[in-house]
């Protein structure tokens, strides 16, 4: 498996454009998470998915975020507009049934100007 | 109540020696905790986790140690090497599969 794949690796954009960032999680995982880090307030759960429902987002920072998981092999999420202090590394995560843990992408690092 | 406190923010030990993370917690309603490595670049591991019904788990050099009276539990490596300087998190999951992480602790082995 080739696991929990994110697009793009890297992602610099001007501050008030639409930024959408990918995720296939590892098949047959039935959770979906995404978090976001950064140096002060370290990994932050931002929102999860079961069985591509979304869960709980109480962690999404604003209206300006959002996500999707139109099927169980792909994952979006969306910030519109984009600010400078959305800047960070952000990790897609899958899981089944929580058991054996998540499985973390290798992230997508975005920079806003 | 959803926090997972964690200590030391940053660790240097020598080679061969032993490194300790401590980590608590208040919810009790947390029913697994993981522990994660993460490399620079790179998303966090699964390293090793345990149950709290259970008050000790060894994998290899890794061993936690879990009080559940006291809500806390903590990461030992020993014989530390080199290649194990990363960052360290360690976690709770609620029943309905959301991880909560505690801020990270960077390990640095030097030799």
């Amino acid at each position: 498996d080739a696991g929990v794949i994110q697009s793009p690796r890297h992602e610099v954009t001007e501050m008030g454009q639409e930024v959408t960032l990918r995720c296939k999680p590892i098949s047959g995982h039935n959770s979906l998470f995404w978090y976001r880090q950064t140096m002060m307030r370290g990994l932050e759960l931002l929102i999860y998915f079961n069985n591509n429902v979304p869960i709980d987002d109480s962690g999404m920072p604003e209206d300006r975020f959002s996500a999707k998981m139109p099927n169980a092999s792909f994952s979006t999420l969306k910030i519109q507009p984009s600010e400078p202090r959305d800047s960070a590394v952000y990790f897609c995560a899958s899981s089944f049934e929580g058991v054996y843990g998540y499985t973390f992408g290798s992230g997508t690092r975005l920079t806003v100007v | 109540q959803q926090q997972v406190k964690q200590s030391p923010q940053s660790l240097i030990v020598q080679k061969g020696g032993i490194s300790i993370i401590n980590c608590a917690y208040e919810n009790t309603a947390f029913d697994y905790f993981p522990w994660y490595q993460q490399f620079p670049g790179k998303g966090p591991a699964l390293l090793i986790a345990i149950r709290p019904d259970v008050s000790e788990k060894k994998e290899g050099r890794f061993t936690i140690s879990f009080n559940k009276s006291a809500k806390q539990f903590s990461l030992h490596i020993m014989d530390s090497q080199p290649g194990d300087s990363a960052t360290y998190f360690c976690a709770a999951k609620t029943s309905y599969d959301k991880v909560i992480f505690g801020p990270g602790t960077s390990l640095s082995v030097i030799p």
